[in-house]
């Protein structure tokens, strides 16, 4: 099946910086999402991006699907974005199902 | 997102023992999904539904069935719980094919 790699694994920022996660993936896909687990554990859907740029307040994604890999940008952090980050993609001929990479943990202080 | 409840929100149970975990939307979405998260293994699937009694099989689904007999609910058991299926189950629902997926706050597991 496909294969979804993030990175880095961890992220420790001060409030203010700017960040970019990156998700790497190993086929074609048809579908892929970021989302955003809080440390009470809620899932959040921050993005549908199989391909191009959409941005949403601080956050932002763009997605090569030629080159194989999407890119989450978080500007100007705050605590309140610590969390897990997934990135999840689906390949053609899985029936709509996502692989979900293991994720980034990024860690904001004040 | 998506009206997602799942119930219940924490269950501790014995090994051997039966167990079904809900999965309750109020948004008509055809696709649902079963999900486990363990510590070092993200998210995987254990089961989907494409519709109405349409269910097929995820990345991990042995000793897990599954049953969804209308739009609205899609059931997860565990016919005879062991400890290897202490884990947090995520239910997720879609609209349609290559749309957005939203999640449900999730239900806490221990099997002793």
């Amino acid at each position: 099946g496909i294969q979804v790699e993030q990175s880095p694994p961890d992220l420790i920022l001060q409030e203010g910086a700017n960040s970019t996660l990156r998700c790497n993936f190993s086929d074609s896909v048809n579908n892929l999402q970021w989302f955003h687990q809080n440390p009470w554990g809620q899932l959040i859907n921050l993005f549908y991006i199989p391909s191009g740029t959409k941005q949403n307040g601080r956050l932002s994604a763009t997605t090569v699907a030629t080159e194989r890999y999407s890119l989450l940008y978080i500007s100007s952090s705050q605590t309140t974005d610590s969390g897990v980050y997934f990135c999840a993609v689906e390949s053609g001929g899985s029936n709509y199902k996502l692989t979900f990479g293991k994720g980034t943990l990024l860690t904001v202080n004040p | 997102d998506a009206g997602i409840t799942q119930s219940p929100r924490h269950k501790v149970t014995e090994t051997g023992t039966p167990v079904t975990l809900r999965c309750h939307q109020t948004e008509n979405h055809r696709y649902m999904y079963w999900y486990r998260q363990d510590p070092g293994h993200g998210l995987r699937l254990i089961h989907y539904s494409y519709g109405v009694k349409d269910t097929d099989k995820g990345e991990v689904s042995d000793g897990y069935s599954v049953s969804r007999s209308k739009t609205e609910d899609f059931l997860l058991t565990l016919e005879s719980a062991t400890s290897s299926q202490t884990s947090v189950y995520f239910c997720a629902t879609q609209l349609g094919g290559q749309e957005t997926q939203y999640f449900g706050p999730g239900t806490r597991l221990l099997v002793l």
